[in-house]
């Protein structure tokens, strides 16, 4: 399982971009890279995966190098509510069922 | 749409008694997943289940086991409760999907606390 490595927090203002980067050296060919949220006391929330490049939704944009060894989740104009802490997840669902969350980063949005 | 259901939201137990909790997931999932997330900790990954059959295995202790049953639905048995057990319990579900491979749903959590 390849390991993950993110900032243990973040601070930012509301209307701000925010990126979290994550490392993930030892990422195998066939693992994603998924982004989880997750809100006090609740479930973690998919936000976003990715293989390579760049990919975007409507609430993020995932960049990917081209080694893959590291991912950055981008979240443009932040407001208060994405206070959360952001998890960045390696691995293939498709292929096996072991999803382990590393320890992730906590963003605090403030006014 | 339907969302991964966990019963009971709140359990109260004392220790070295036994606790059952039920996931049920999205119609058409066909993969369970089980969490234990302590306070202020990250969600720890205690076991996963793909149609019906175990499929891999994190920090469940031994004292804990799963299952996955026909219609899919999941349930953990813990016994033997310690305090150390409080915790927030997860269960998530997912498709085995070619692309949405990574995706899954999280239900909104069983409290266990163990007095």
């Amino acid at each position: 399982l390849a390991k993950t490595t993110q900032p243990i927090s973040m601070d930012s203002y509301e209307g701000q971009e925010v990126n979290i980067t994550c490392s993930h050296n030892n990422i195998a060919t066939n693992d994603y890279i998924t982004w989880y949220q997750q809100f006090p006391s609740q479930g973690p929330r998919f936000i976003i995966q990715g293989y390579k490049t760049k990919v975007t939704n409507e609430v993020a944009s995932l960049f990917i190098p081209a080694d893959r060894k590291s991912s950055t989740l981008s979240l443009p104009r932040v407001s208060l509510s994405d206070t959360a802490v952001y998890y960045c997840l390696v691995g293939d669902l498709y292929n096996n069922n072991d999803m382990r969350f590393g320890a992730g980063t906590r963003l605090t949005v403030k006014p | 749409a339907a969302g991964v259901i966990q019963s009971p939201r709140h359990l109260i137990k004392e220790k070295r008694e036994t606790a059952t909790l039920k996931c049920y997931p999205i119609p058409r999932h066909d993969t369970v997943y089980w969490y234990q997330q302590g306070p202020g900790q990250d969600p720890q990954f205690l076991i996963s289940f793909y149609e019906k059959m175990q499929s891999d295995k994190g920090s469940i202790p031994d004292r804990f086991s799963a299952q996955q049953f026909s219609d899919y639905h999941s349930e953990l048995n813990m016994s033997s409760l310690e305090l150390g057990d409080s915790a927030l319990y997860f269960c998530a579900s997912s498709p085995r999907d070619r692309v949405r491979r990574t995706e899954a749903f999280f239900g909104q959590g069983t409290r266990l606390t163990v007095v």
